[in-house]
């Protein structure tokens, strides 16, 4: 089975653009969860979509959304840029939205530097 | 909300020694992953952990889960080069939470 895959893998964009990146996950899971990942803040959960319900956010502003669509693929969006939005940006799937039960399986991770 | 503390936060180990990396949490663990990554890349999946007690092993990495501690330990026999990257933990404390994570144990292998 193919893994997750990420477009781009990376992206350079100036303040004020917006973005959006793309996560395919592993056929058959429904769940699809991103992250952002910096050196000082770690891991962090933005949010997750199952069955393309949003069914848990994180901490981050509005300026962060996403959706999922009928074949499972998601997209998150970041709109005016600023710089400390610069991360890499983990997407990951699992079969369902219950982490307890399915293992979250990530992909390769999209790169953003904002200048 | 519930917070992860990994240690050693980096750890530099000679080939062929063992070692050990923690993970613990501040409330109650339901579900604890181990994640390695290496830098700037995607993590890779190594084992999860569900009950209090259980201990899991693949090649020659262990990993253990002790519920009333509220910790899992992360064990390396043998280490090799292909060993180095930086070890994440996750849980969640209930069914449906997102995964929260620890920092991370940055490992780097020496011949």
């Amino acid at each position: 089975k193919a893994g997750v895959t990420q477009t781009p893998r990376y992206l350079i964009k100036t303040r004020g653009q917006q973005v959006t990146l793309s996560c395919s996950p592993i056929s058959g899971h429904r769940s699809v969860s991103w992250y952002q990942q910096t050196p000082g803040q770690g891991l962090q959960f933005l949010f997750e979509y199952f069955s393309e319900t949003q069914r848990n956010k994180g901490n981050f502003p509005g300026r962060f959304s996403g959706r999922q669509f009928s074949n499972s693929r998601s997209e998150m969006n970041v709109s005016t840029l600023e710089l400390g939005d610069s991360a890499l940006y983990l997407c990951a799937s699992s079969l369902t939205f219950s982490p307890r039960a399915d293992t979250q399986y990530f992909g390769p991770g999209t790169r953003l530097t904002v200048l | 909300s519930q917070e992860l503390e990994q240690s050693p936060q980096s750890l530099i180990v000679q080939e062929g020694k063992n070692l050990t990396i923690n993970c613990t949490s501040s409330k109650t663990l339901y579900g604890l992953y181990w994640y390695k990554q290496k830098y700037g890349e995607g993590l890779i999946f190594l084992m999860m952990l569900q009950k209090g007690g259980e201990e899991k092993s693949h090649e020659k990495i262990t990993a253990k889960l002790d519920e009333k501690k509220q910790q899992s330990s992360l064990h390396i026999t043998a280490s090799q080069p292909s060993h180095a990257g930086i070890y994440l933990c996750g849980a969640t404390n209930s069914g449906n939470t997102p995964l929260v994570f620890g920092k991370g144990t940055r490992l780097s292998v020496i011949a």
